[in-house]
């Protein structure tokens, strides 16, 4: 089977930084990626990483580490734009990506 | 460059009725995915198809539910005889080419509810 684990929330201040972590067992393994989702609309994609290392892309990067199935989702400079849900997703074959049940983030004033 | 398309964006079916879900990939998209939204949960996957074949159907549930991905004309997910239960978000997907290293692309989802 496969299963990803994430927090369930995370509150932050504008203008911190924030890191989402991603635990992940799965059976095969291709990469891990991360989609935004605001309330009730289409989650859209931030980032993949299918090699170990940091992935940089404008104030959010992501990281993989392949030996410790384990990944996060690093928010820079935080605005209140930035509320939304995150979701870990690991591409494991051809066909599906798996995802996590999301973590909640609030960014408060 | 349009997105992909999913409609109706909000459907009410009376227990026992059948609902019908439709998706439009993006432009030169030929693989299509749906899945399911509970509140407060995941994205749960149903099927995968591409042109007139069901690749990968693991996630739906055996009886009620279908889907078709025809030569001409958009997916289609299909819930027979709905039950409160179906009620959800339903959300597709397309890309490319697989997912192994490959983006899919979300619609803005149908939301189904069932009285």
């Amino acid at each position: 089977g496969q299963s990803l684990e994430q927090p369930s929330e995370v509150t932050a201040v504008e203008g911190a930084i924030v890191q989402i972590n991603c635990t992940y067992q799965t059976s095969g393994f291709y990469g891990l990626s991360w989609y935004q989702q605001h309330d009730g609309g289409a989650p859209t994609f931030l980032s993949y990483n299918a090699l170990d290392g940091l992935e940089e892309t404008g104030r959010f990067s992501s990281f993989l580490s392949r030996s410790d199935s384990y990944g996060y989702l690093l928010l820079q400079e935080l605005q209140m734009k930035d509320s939304a849900s995150y979701f870990c997703a690991v591409n494991s074959g051809y066909s599906t990506l798996t995802f996590g049940k999301g973590t909640m983030l609030l960014v408060s004033p | 460059n349009a997105g992909v398309m999913q409609n109706p964006r909000h459907l009410v079916r009376r227990r026992g009725q059948e609902a019908r879900l439709r998706c439009s990939p993006m432009k030169g998209h030929s693989h299509v995915y749906w899945y399911r939204q509970l509140p407060e949960e995941g994205l749960k996957f149903m099927v995968y198809l591409q042109k007139e074949n069901i690749i990968d159907e693991s996630g739906m549930p055996k009886e009620r539910f279908s889907a078709e991905f025809p030569k001409e004309g958009p997916s289609i997910l299909r819930i027979q005889q709905v039950v409160r239960g179906d009620s959800a978000a339903y959300f597709c997907a397309s890309s490319t080419t697989g997912t192994s290293g490959n983006t899919i692309y979300f619609g803005e989802g149908s939301w189904l509810t069932v009285v």
